[in-house]
């Protein structure tokens, strides 16, 4: 089915180790993106990407790297996990870039992530 | 991107109408409206977007003032499953950077 797949769907992680949460989009688009959700609060942009080879900071970037090799893959890398990032973690994808594309961003289903 | 404001929360009978309002007084000329909605935790939803013009899809209605200071969602024929948050963005052509608030829940009673 095409979409936004995203694994794991539930993590949980030590004070301190490090971990990959994968994004896999089949649908060719060009802008992906990362967000977080904190109990009972929108989501916050974390990093985002036009394409592949090029990615940017959103607005709670500190402590996750991002890299895009391929279109279709965009992983989030937490580098060294805080309780701080007890989260759940959404991928996105769009055609567009904004305005002009008629469905709007697609969201994975997300990832429960739980640090301790 | 302009800031929204919507109303925490907001019933509705199942079968009627229900209509969500968002105000963006500070919306700027290139900057669309859009509408999505997040079930239970899942990922959010994309239901409709406009810039000037109502815009109408197999989801819902949305209806910009012609100030497009705000707008209105319209949901036809609420049923049980709209139950959800509904958020209204307001975004440029920026890459994604969809600035989410805390959005209108939406309780749909039978």
């Amino acid at each position: 089915n095409a979409g936004v797949t995203q694994t794991p769907k539930f993590q949980v992680l030590k004070t301190g180790q490090s971990m990959t949460l994968q994004c896999a989009q089949d649908m060719n688009h060009e802008y992906m993106s990362w967000y977080r959700q904190d109990p009972g609060m929108g989501l916050r942009l974390i990093h985002y990407s036009v394409g592949a080879g090029i990615t940017d900071q959103g607005e709670v970037p500190n402590g996750y790297n991002v890299s895009r090799s391929t279109t279709e893959d965009f992983p989030l890398r937490l580098l060294s996990a805080a309780p701080s990032q007890t989260s759940v973690y959404f991928c996105a994808s769009s055609y567009s870039r904004g305005g002009t594309g008629t469905r709007g961003y697609t969201f994975g289903s997300g990832t429960r992530l739980t640090v301790v | 991107d302009a800031k929204t404001t919507q109303p925490p929360s907001m019933d509705c009978a199942e079968g009627r109408a229900a209509n969500l309002p968002c105000n963006h007084s500070t919306i700027s000329g290139n900057e669309y409206v859009y509408w999505y909605r997040q079930i239970h935790s899942q990922g959010p939803q994309y239901i409709i977007h406009g810039l000037k013009n109502n815009e109408t899809n197999e989801m819902a209605s949305l209806i910009i003032t012609e100030d497009r200071k705000s707008s209105t969602l319209i949901l036809p024929h609420a049923t049980l499953r709209d139950t959800a948050v509904y958020y209204c963005i307001v975004s440029g052509t920026s890459y994604g950077k969809l600035t989410f608030g805390q959005g209108t829940i939406l309780t749909v009673h039978p």
